[in-house]
């Protein structure tokens, strides 16, 4: 079970702006812990988009931005492109999992 | 360049106990910092994070299943293995193995990791 709560889905048309809000609490995103994005296209394994709340993997395009605030993060895709179709999850640390992250439900982006 | 690649069975039957293996190139688990991870997705549902091995042996699990799971790691081998026993229908899922970087920030003060390169995944079901 996730604690970290994302819509299911957004969509938009071509060229057009869609942000993805990740949701948490205080024994994760709202205690000051990181948020990283992740990726993950049909039948593929998940890639890395964002890490630290806002710092893009060199190769990841200036389209994809993210930013955290409070006990909420947000990934931001500016210029929908039809290659952008695909799940996105975000990812930070919680104090019950004791090493390990967790990561967000899963927002599906469809590309109209 | 980093790769990592998961291999193990594709079918299990439920009790019995499931070992992956990870093999990995381009950096060693032996270099400080250095640190794998095992993920997995369920059909249709979200990510989940299984265990971390550190480059000093180190290991972190889930402790929903902590009970369950063993990660090690060969280093002269490139490889980690993850076991997990008494496998049930649930447990069927793809699995993941990835470089997990750590990184300090200076703005909160802690360490953050995230996984940087993924395996491609492996499938595993768990049936009679």
């Amino acid at each position: 079970q996730s604690v970290l709560t994302q819509p299911p889905s957004v969509s938009g048309a071509p060229g057009q702006r869609v942000t993805i809000s990740c949701t948490g609490s205080s024994s994760n995103i709202g205690a000051g812990y990181e948020v990283h994005w992740y990726q993950q296209l049909p039948g593929a394994a998940p890639k890395v988009l964002i890490y630290g709340n806002d710092n893009r993997p060199s190769g990841v395009p200036d389209r994809f931005s993210g930013s955290k605030s409070g006990t909420s993060a947000s990934l931001a895709i500016t210029g929908l492109q039809a290659e952008d179709e695909g799940d996105y999850y975000c990812q930070s640390y919680d104090s019950s999992l004791s090493g390990l992250g967790v990561f967000g439900t899963g927002t599906k982006v469809t590309v109209l | 360049q980093v790769a990592l690649r998961e291999s193990g069975p594709a079918l299990v039957k439920p009790t019995q106990t499931l070992t992956l293996t990870c093999t990995f190139s381009g950096f060693s688990l032996s270099t400080t910092g250095m640190r794998v991870g095992w993920i997995r997705q369920s059909p249709g549902k979200a990510l989940e994070w299984l265990a971390r091995i550190d480059w000093d042996d180190d290991k972190y699990y889930r402790p929903s299943l902590k009970t369950r799971l063993t990660v090690s790691r060969d280093t002269s081998k490139n490889q980690v293995v993850l076991t997990m026993t008494n496998m049930d229908p649930v447990d069927s899922a793809t699995y993941f193995c990835a470089r997990v970087v750590g990184r300090y920030s200076g703005s909160s003060g802690n360490y953050y990791y995230y996984m940087d390169v993924w395996g491609e995944g492996t499938t595993v079901t768990v049936s009679s």
